[in-house]
């Protein structure tokens, strides 16, 4: 079925450095998936925090940014300077017809 | 602004014992979805519903059954829980089929002890 693989665990970044939290995607049905980033902070529910449903395509939000890359099945989540507020659980996923496949999440910590 | 609204927030209970979780959502939206956040945080779709009508049944324990009255509801009730059962149990809507985006609620935790 279809995968989705993130980096595992805990990132512990210092306020206003560069962030990059890596995904790479498996999808076994034909065509292209439609690719996101789910964001869980600190008490709330999970919540989108961009898409891109076209290869090639960048996306961006609240200073994040991932391009679909569908040569190297990827889909990084960058950000060029952290702030504290970002701290929360990143989720990358995937959407080939009606469901959504995650990874597994990362936490990330931002030190002030 | 809260749009997904489960009840409960948490919830312990036996093995054996029966519960039933609620989903309701304010959005207008056609399909509803349960996920499954186990242990190691990997979240896993259940069932999904458009319109009243089950689309998705992932490979779950007969024991998990999904009820919907009306496109703005689906609850999820699990009979005679195991102690795998203890999760994080998500509720999402979409617009429609296939749409790409899906709002959540805050989840609904079950600890059996």
């Amino acid at each position: 079925g279809d995968s989705v693989t993130q980096t595992e665990g805990q990132v512990t970044v210092s306020e206003s450095k560069s962030l990059i939290i890596n995904c790479t995607y498996s999808a076994t049905s034909i065509g292209y998936p439609n690719l996101f980033w789910y964001v869980r902070y600190p008490g709330e529910g999970l919540q989108l925090l961009l898409k891109v449903i076209t290869a090639g395509q960048k996306g961006s939000s609240r200073g994040f940014e991932a391009t679909y890359n569908k040569e190297a099945t990827s889909f990084h989540l960058q950000k060029a300077s952290v702030q504290e507020s970002d701290s929360a659980v990143y989720y990358c996923a995937l959407n080939m017809g009606y469901k959504l496949t995650f990874g597994t999440g990362t936490s990330l910590l931002v030190d002030p | 602004e809260t749009a997904v609204f489960q009840t409960p927030n948490y919830h312990v209970t036996q093995v054996g014992n029966e519960v039933s979780f609620n989903c309701k959502q304010t959005l207008g939206h056609d399909t509803m979805y349960w996920y499954k956040q186990d242990s190691k945080k990997l979240l896993k779709i259940m069932f999904s519903y458009n319109n009243k009508q089950l689309i998705v049944n992932e490979t779950v324990p007969r024991r998990f059954s999904p009820q919907s009255s009306d496109k703005a509801h689906l609850n999820l009730r699990i009979k005679s829980v195991e102690p795998e059962d203890s999760a994080v149990y998500l509720c999402a809507s979409s617009e429609g089929l296939g749409e790409n985006t899906l709002y959540f609620g805050a989840g609904t935790r079950l600890s059996v002890l």
